[in-house]
């Protein structure tokens, strides 16, 4: 079957910097994305990862190693605003997207 | 329109009744997919659409829930004699086939069953 892992939660302390990971296991695979959810909103994009790397932008990081099937979110100078659930989702074979249950971020002062 | 449109934004049922949810995904995007996501919870698959292919229902929970797309464009999903755990907000999302760009989703419906 297809499987996405994530933790559940963390929490980091404001100006601090959080590595959150994510690792699948899917049939096939056309990229992975991050997603960024705030409670009672719907999840905006973050980050799309096809190639092995780190892909940069502003205080947020996104790395990707296909070989070990994972990724990770990292997010530098933390604001209290970070404070949200981060999803991993991959495209499988199909382009379906195969999404994990998110990793809840709690910033504190 | 600019982006994912869904409607209702809110619906409150009773118990027992078909409800009807509505999607309306940026146009040319070939992909659709459907959401549930319960209070605290990640995103449960429902169905996913891809141009003329045949859907992937595979994550539809009972045959209450259905869903179908008109002309690759306008999607539905109805849900039949609606029971309290259907109770979620239901998310569409759609994107173009073939990588590369991500999936942009709608702001939701809350279907609330009393």
């Amino acid at each position: 079957g297809q499987n996405i892992d994530q933790p559940t939660e963390m929490t980091a302390t404001e100006g601090a910097i959080v590595q959150i990971n994510c690792t699948y296991q899917t049939s096939g695979f056309n990229g992975l994305f991050w997603y960024q959810q705030h409670a009672g909103e719907a999840p905006t994009f973050l980050s799309y990862n096809v190639l092995d790397g780190l892909e940069e932008k502003g205080r947020f990081s996104s790395f990707l190693s296909r070989s070990k099937g994972y990724s990770y979110l990292l997010l530098k100078e933390l604001q209290m605003k970070d404070s949200a659930s981060y999803l991993c989702a991959v495209f499988d074979s199909n382009y379906q997207l195969i999404w994990g249950a998110g990793t809840k971020l709690i910033i504190k002062p | 329109g600019a982006g994912v449109s869904q409607s209702p934004s809110n619906k409150v049922t009773e118990k027992g009744k078909d409800v009807e949810l509505r999607c309306d995904p940026i146009s040319g995007h070939t992909a659709l997919y459907w959401y549930r996501q319960s209070l605290g919870q990640g995103l449960e698959f429902l169905i996913y659409f891809q141009g003329n292919s045949a859907p992937d229902k595979s994550g539809l929970p009972s045959d209450r829930f259905s869903a179908e797309r008109t002309g690759g464009s306008v999607s539905t999903l109805t849900i039949q004699r609606t029971q309290q755990e259907d109770s979620a907000v239901y998310l569409c999302a759609s994107s173009v086939k073939g990588g590369g760009t991500e999936a942009f989703f709608g702001q939701g419906t809350r279907l609330t069953v009393v």
